[in-house]
């Protein structure tokens, strides 16, 4: 059974701070995975899909990378901003197999 | 549509009271899930419909819940007899078929309360 994992649980930095969050899965035989981030009250939102074949990804001030073989996909938040705070969950799709499995979940403040 | 539009938003009901949420995937998205995230929970898988194949109902918690597509669209996740550990989101997200990306569009979610 796929497991995923997301550490810290919470991280608060000041402004202007490059950060990683990171996602690990006891299972490498995935399909994809996905980066997401939440506000509170809301549903999610998607950030960035990496194929099992990539190892990465870019938008904008996000990186995703993905080492399959290890089990870990870190984000990376360059020149984090206030508007960054929200939940940022990871969750991977498996090679065969329809359900999704999510983390718990990095609850990120960035304080001005 | 836009993106995944998900009804009601809120829904508080009584104790033993049947519920029904429904959600309307983005168009053309052959792929649609249903998702609950309970409070400081993460998100459990509830059930899968793709095109007119038979639904993946692994996830269903109870034979309380149940779940249809009608005409590979729209997607109505009832609830029977609910009970106050029903109360959560429950989150619909939708995509194109597997062979694609298969990125995930979610809604807003659906928040159920039960007195």
């Amino acid at each position: 059974k796929q497991e995923v994992t997301q550490i810290p649980a919470a991280l608060s930095v000041p402004e202007g701070e490059n950060l990683v969050l990171n996602c690990s899965f006891t299972d490498s035989a995935i399909y994809n995975l996905q980066w997401f981030r939440q506000d509170p009250g809301k549903g999610l939102t998607s950030l960035l899909l990496i194929q099992s074949s990539q190892r990465e990804q870019t938008s904008g001030r996000l990186n995703a990378s993905l080492d399959k073989s290890s089990g870990r996909s870190t984000l990376y938040i360059a020149a984090s901003q206030p508007g960054d705070s929200a939940t940022y969950l990871c969750a991977v799709r498996p090679g065969a197999g329809n359900m999704l499995t999510f983390g718990g979940g990095t609850r990120l403040m960035v304080k001005p | 549509g836009a993106g995944v539009s998900q009804s009601p938003s809120n829904k508080v009901t009584e104790k033993g009271k049947d519920v029904e949420l429904r959600c309307d995937p983005i168009s053309g998205h052959t792929a649609l899930y249903w998702y609950r995230q309970s409070l400081g929970q993460g998100l459990e898988f509830l059930i899968y419909f793709q095109g007119n194949s038979a639904p993946d109902k692994s996830g269903l918690p109870s034979d309380r819940f149940s779940a249809e597509r009608t005409g590979g669209s729209v997607s109505t996740l009832t609830i029977q007899r609910t009970q106050q550990e029903d109360s959560a989101v429950y989150l619909c997200a939708s995509s194109l078929v597997r062979g694609s990306a298969g990125e995930l569009f979610f809604g807003e979610g659906s928040r159920l309360t039960v007195l």
